[in-house]
């Protein structure tokens, strides 16, 4: 199978724009879950989609938002981008059933976001 | 609420040798389960090992072991025979077995390796 894609693997924005990134979870994962992941603050989560519902966010400010459509691929958008938000974002799917197995993440590559 | 505890930001160890990553977690759940991640530099997260709570077994894949103490609610990570590259970041991470509440990890430990 296919692993977890992200695309685009690299941006730069300017402060003040949005950006859309997108993730393609392995197939036949109906879950997608979207971390940001900085030097200072570690790992932290996002917000999580599941059959194309949000089933779990993070604390994070609303200009972070994120869907899921119905072949489980999901985008996360940023709006009015700040300095701060400059990080990795990664998108990890799960098969999300029962049993240990179905509650492991699989990561994608991750994007690069950089707001100058 | 869970959380997650990785007390050790930076460790090292010489090649061929073994060392101990420490994790503890708080949760006031039964059954839940516990995960240990790879992040290699500029490299994919990858999943190293994973133990369900309700086994006593401690989970061991090649090299990786865990020392999982449910009563200290601790979670550790063993590599053994540790080689170049095994030097990575490594997140412990929980999740409460329900299916509604996210995964959840720890801040990470940078593991150097030495040789």
């Amino acid at each position: 199978k296919a692993g977890v894609t992200q695309t685009p693997r690299y941006l730069i924005k300017t402060r003040g724009q949005q950006v859309t990134l997108s993730c393609s979870p392995i197939s036949g994962h109906r879950s997608v879950s979207w971390y940001q992941q900085t030097p200072g603050q570690g790992l932290q989560f996002l917000f999580e989609y599941f059959s194309e519902t949000q089933r779990n966010k993070g604390n994070f400010p609303g200009r972070f938002s994120g869907r899921q459509f119905s072949n489980s691929r999901s985008e996360m958008n940023v709006s009015t981008l700040e300095l701060g938000d400059s990080a990795l974002y990664l998108c990890a799917s799960s098969a999300a059933g029962t049993g240990i197995f179905s509650y492991e993440q699989y990561f994608g590559p991750g994007t690069r976001l950089t707001v100058t | 609420a869970q959380t997650v505890t990785q007390s050790q930001p930076e460790m090292s160890v010489q090649e061929a040798e073994t060392v101990t990553l420490s994790c503890t977690y708080d949760t006031s759940e039964s059954d839940y389960y516990l995960f240990w991640y790879k992040q290699p530099p500029s490299r994919q997260m990858i999943l190293v090992i994973r133990q369900e709570a309700y086994k006593q077994q401690n989970a061991t894949e090649n090299r990786f072991s865990v020392n999982f103490q449910k009563a200290a609610k601790s979670f550790s990570l063993k590599i053994s025979d540790s080689q170049l590259g095994d030097a990575a970041m490594y997140f412990c991470a929980a999740n409460e077995g329900s299916g509604n509440t996210p995964l959840v990890f720890g801040k990470g430990t940078r593991l150097s390796v030495i040789a």
